[in-house]
This record gives structure tokens, sequence and C-alpha cells, in this order.
């Protein structure tokens, strides 16, 4: 079974940091391009980044709002995402969602895991 | 404020059919293929539709997607109290290099 369980999330204060991890399972990862997608409490869906594997760069892009604060990382020997949030504001409060990243002839995110809430709080 | 813009909500009868626009530009959907995903309450987005009108293979036909232009659409049939939802669309934007959803629209089964 194809399966992302994310982890890491809770309570932080502004302008300090969290790492939110991610296992995968059930689906190569090595070879897999991965997502992290953010939704704040009783709104749309937001892309953070993603992260392409190691045989296609290994190299990350970001939404505007997160870069240069937020790094998505990978091991991929423990078949594990991560994403190492710093600097964080009360804006990132959200539940934040490890997606797959597929591309075909567009992309698409085919497997979501259940999401890991982070609120950002004084 | 969402790139791609759609309806925040719609509704419809049991049984009846009903569609869920999603308007971009020519640097997203305009050159790009679009996804849809289905977010049932307190759950996890899902995919119903990629590659504009692909659907997984456990996802019934009852959906549909199409796109035209800088517009797509997603279509459901047969409407069932288990689809009240809320829909997201997704693309690629080729200007700024990100991914970009749809506001998400709210469908009521009355």
């Amino acid at each position: 079974e194809v399966q992302l369980v994310e982890s890491g999330g809770g309570l932080v204060e502004p302008g300090g940091s969290l790492r939110l991890s991610c296992a995968a399972s059930g689906f190569s990862f090595t070879i897999a391009w991965m997502n992290w997608v953010r939704q704040t409490p009783g709104k749309g869906l937001e892309w953070v980044g993603r992260s392409r594997s190691i045989s296609d760069g290994g190299t990350s892009d970001y939404a505007a709002p997160v870069k240069g604060r937020f790094t998505i990382s990978r091991d991929d020997s423990k078949n594990t995402l991560f994403l190492q949030m710093n600097s964080l504001k009360t804006e990132d409060t959200a539940i934040y969602y490890c997606t797959t990243f597929r591309y075909s002839s567009g992309w698409f995110a085919d497997t979501w895991g259940r999401g890991t809430l982070v609120t950002v709080s004084s | 404020q969402s790139v791609l813009t759609q309806p925040p909500s719609v509704s419809a009868a049991p049984g009846q059919k009903v569609t869920i626009s999603c308007s971009g530009t020519s640097s997203d959907i305009g050159n790009n293929y679009v996804s849809w995903y289905q977010q049932l309450p307190e759950t996890a987005p899902k995919l119903l539709i990629y590659d504009n009108t692909q659907r997984p293979s456990a996802i019934p036909d009852r959906f549909s997607g199409s796109k035209s232009g800088t517009s797509a659409t997603l279509g459901i049939t047969g409407l069932q109290t288990g689809d009240e939802a809320d829909y997201y669309c997704a693309t690629w934007d080729s200007s700024l290099s990100v991914v970009v959803f749809g506001g998400g629209t709210k469908l009521s089964v009355l």
C-alpha cells in the first residue's frame, strides 16, 4: 500500500523553528519527486515546495512566501522527506501535507499524507 | 487570493449533474495540464483527475474533466450525498515556476 505519514507538527512561537518529517512506503521513494502543500484552517490549499529525486539533481523549489525560510531535504536511505521551517510567522499556521509529485503529461499529486498541524502563536 | 479562480460554492440535487469551473491565464492553465482534487470533510485531498481528463483507476466515471483555452471544468454526474466535499483545481505556472491551486469550491448535494 502506498502511504505517506507526516509527523513533527506542534505549537511554536513566532520566530521559532520546526522540522517536519514524512515517512514514505509502498513505492520507490528514491526516484520520486515529492511536494509539501499546506492548508490554512478553513481555507484553501497552498503549494510550499517540491524536492527532485537525487537522480534528477536532488534540488528543491519553493513558493515565494517561504523561500529563504523553509528547506526541503530527503534521506533516501530512510524513505523520508523533511521540511525545515525557520523564522516562522503566524501566517505559517496550517496543516502541512506531504504528497508525491508525479509527472505524466502534466504534474499531479496522486498520494497525500494525512497532514500534520503547525500552529505558530505566542 | 488564489491564482486560479473557482466559484466558492455550487449545489445540486441527488442524481443531478454539476460542473465546477477553474479559470486561469496563459501562464498556467493555458499552457499546462490541470489536475483536480476532492477533499471530504476532515480528510486529506484526494486526486480525482490528472492531465486534464484522466481518472485514476479507483475514481468512478461519474467524474470527468475537460479543458479549453485558459479554463478547465470538473463534471460530476449522478450526484450522491457522499460527493459533498471541497474541490480544488491545480496546475503549473510556467512564468513563476510554481504549482498553483484554485481557491476551492464547496459542493452541496441538497
